[in-house]
């Protein structure tokens, strides 16, 4: 299976200036999402932007894909103290099995905001 | 979305004990999925859970040492057998709502330490 690349692996930024993150992978995929991590607890979903997109914007977030480079951005604008968590990207892994799908995902970006 | 629960949040455990690890949905779901975070990393998956078969593992896990049960379709739990320091981790568990958005919805953990 094939599993994201992230980096950079730390991020740490002032309060108020915008962090990217980007993300490479391996295969040809149907879609790409972004989660977030705060402090070891569980995902929560971010955004997900199929093969056939190019940029999707959701609040302060916007994503890339470039599945010719088979990567990924993901831009944080204004950011927030709220905002320090780890980031990972995730790719669909293999089949849909009775409606439910695999995900792979990436090692992830360590983000700190300084306020 | 979905909303998902998990018992214990974390443990302290002996070396060679087991513990097992409950997940519960509020909905009902076809497919749950069992992580494993070891300190610093990223998620891998140890195997889907289907309700009504048994689950499927990917490589490296098996079944003797991560026994899971599944006996209807808002519960699923996962058992960390004959522990070793090794198996410090956090546990998550996921579902895919089956709806064909590939978002997967995250427990909160589980952060295991084995002395």
């Amino acid at each position: 299976s094939q599993q994201g690349e992230e980096d950079p692996q730390a991020l740490s930024i002032q309060e108020g200036e915008n962090a990217t993150m980007n993300c490479s992978y391996k295969t040809s995929i149907n879609n790409l999402q972004w989660y977030r991590q705060n402090s070891g607890r569980g995902l929560v979903h971010l955004i997900l932007i199929r093969s056939n997109e190019r940029e999707k914007h959701s609040g302060r977030l916007r994503v890339t894909l470039d599945t010719s480079k088979k990567s990924s951005s993901l831009l944080i604008t204004a950011s927030r103290a709220a905002d320090t968590a780890s980031y990972f990207c995730a790719t669909d892994d293999g089949p849909v099995i009775q409606g439910a799908q695999k995900l792979v995902f990436g090692q992830g970006t360590r983000l700190t905001i300084n306020p | 979305s979905a909303v998902i629960s998990q018992k214990p949040s974390r443990d302290i455990c002996q070396r060679g004990t087991s513990l097992t690890i409950q997940c519960q949905v509020d909905s009902q779901v076809t497919m749950m999925f069992w992580y494993r975070q070891q300190p610093g990393q990223s998620l891998t998956l140890i195997a889907t859970a289907n309700q009504g078969s048994e689950a499927t593992y990917e490589s490296g896990f098996v079944i003797d040492k991560f026994p899971i049960s599944r006996p209807n379709l808002t519960f699923s739990t996962l058992t960390v057998s004959n522990m070793s320091p090794e198996d410090s981790s956090i546990y998550l568990c996921s579902v895919d709502r089956g709806l064909h958005t590939d978002t997967q919805y995250f427990g909160p953990g589980t952060r295991l330490t084995v002395l």
